[in-house]
């Protein structure tokens, strides 16, 4: 069972463009992480959003944790090609803070 | 900031071969370690995690096996690959059971079962 879906799975764009990908759930979560990962690299913290509608700025990143604490967003702005790789939402669930339930991945290319 | 050195980079071993990766941790004690295995360009499924030397807690039924024989070197290993046992294995650290905790991934194992 996926707990947390995300979407789009893929999204390719051209150089300027916003895109929104979204990570949603029917679980509560303590708190939800973003990744981002290289082809053959391990993923890289983004970010760490804990309050139910909090929102957190990176640059040209924004990300959105859900008043619910059941979903989140993150929004690129003028998109370069070097956002390319694979975004990976992570929630720690409330009975087990050990753990993160990593999301099935959104898979950015953004063209030149 | 912690560093995760993981290998071999890469391995390609017959069905039926025995399996052994390491994972070993710098600039950190007592960190909590963990392995992912990663389909490709798809999410990570936590196949292990270590709270402690020698406490490993399974999250899936397969036949993998993770040891801790030291604070921080977490092994993953099988006596016998499947095919399905193919993938990109991730080792990670981190520090606590807070919520604002992060997972420092090492470089990852890209195993080919033939």
């Amino acid at each position: 069972t996926q707990l947390l879906e995300q979407s789009p799975q893929f999204l390719s764009i051209q150089e300027g463009e916003n895109l929104t990908v979204y990570c949603n759930s029917s679980s509560v979560f303590s708190s939800l992480q973003w990744y981002r990962q290289e082809p053959g690299e391990g993923p890289v913290l983004l970010v760490t959003v804990v309050t139910g509608g909090e929102v957190k700025k990176l640059k040209r990143l924004t990300f959105q944790f859900g008043d619910a604490r059941k979903d989140s967003s993150l929004h690129i702005t003028a998109a370069q090609p070097g956002d390319t790789g694979l975004y990976l939402c992570a929630g720690r669930k409330m009975d087990s803070s050990y753990k993160l339930i990593f999301g099935s991945g959104t898979r950015l290319l953004v063209r030149p | 900031s912690q560093t995760i050195h993981q290998w071999p980079a890469t391995l390609v071993q017959p069905v039926g071969s025995p399996l052994s990766l390491e994972c070993t941790v710098e600039g950190t004690s007592n960190p909590n370690l963990y392995w992912y295995r990663q389909a490709a360009g798809r999410g990570l499924q936590l196949l292990f995690y270590s709270v402690g030397i020698g406490q490993i807690s399974s999250e899936v039924p397969q036949n993998l096996s993770a040891s801790r024989p030291q604070d921080r070197q977490f092994i993953l290993s099988s006596k016998k690959l499947l095919l399905s046992d193919s993938g990109f294995y991730l080792c990670a650290s981190s520090g606590g059971p807070v919520v604002t905790d992060t997972q420092y991934f090492g470089p990852g194992t890209r195993l080919t079962v033939l």
